[in-house]
């Protein structure tokens, strides 16, 4: 049964600030991974999908990357802002759309 | 918006209620999922439709009955929950089940109470 673990759980930084935030999951058997953004008491929108041949997918001041074999992925955040504040949830996909998420990595980007 | 509609966004019911969820996608999309997030847990995967048949079932009470008519629309149905039900529910869609490098798109939820 895969499992995922995010780290750290929260985050609290002042804008300007470049960020990593890791998730570690269980089994490599994964076609890909998505990572999402989840504002309190809302949906999720999907930032990045790296598929499993891929090591990083970039998008604007999104980076992520993937390492298969160990188990692991980074989303970097460049230059962070206020409007990045935000529960970042990954979810190794493996196959059929069968998503496990983590619990998520909740940050706080202060003014 | 992301193309996934949850109705109603807020559900306040007892435990002797049924109610309904509802969800509707505009994206063309073939598959259909119900997720619920409960306080501090990860997301957990309920059900899921592809071309409206039911392909997933993640060992949920009977008490939890889903309904996908067409391709567009995906029910949830619900009948003598417990306290332990509330959660946000999330409808999520993609273009289809077997592609194996589907973005998902998630509504926007619906924040379920059972008093």
């Amino acid at each position: 049964k895969q499992e995922v673990t995010q780290i750290p759980a929260a985050l609290s930084v002042p804008e300007g600030e470049n960020l990593v935030l890791n998730c570690s999951f269980t089994d490599s058997a994964i076609y890909n991974l998505q990572w999402f953004r989840q504002d309190p008491g809302k949906g999720l929108t999907s930032l990045l999908l790296i598929q499993s041949s891929q090591r990083e997918q970039t998008s604007g001041r999104l980076n992520a990357s993937l390492d298969k074999s160990s188990g692991r992925s980074t989303l970097y955040i460049a230059a962070s802002q206020p409007g990045d504040s935000a529960t970042y949830l990954c979810a190794p996909d493996s196959g059929y759309s069968t998503l496990t998420f983590g619990k998520g990595t909740m940050l706080l980007v202060s003014p | 918006e992301t193309g996934v509609t949850q109705t109603p966004r807020h559900l306040v019911m007892g435990m002797t209620n049924k109610k309904s969820l509802k969800c509707e996608q505009h994206l063309g999309h073939n598959a259909m999922y119900w997720y619920k997030q409960s306080a501090k847990k990860p997301l957990e995967l309920m059900f899921v439709y592809n071309f409206k048949e039911q392909t997933e079932n993640n060992s949920v009470p009977s008490r939890f009955s889903p309904e996908c008519p067409n391709s567009s629309h995906l029910f949830l149905h619900l009948h003598t929950l417990q306290p332990e039900d509330s959660a946000l529910y999330l409808c999520a869609s993609s273009q289809e089940l077997e592609g194996f490098d589907e973005k998902l798109f998630f509504g926007s939820g619906t924040q379920l109470s059972v008093l």
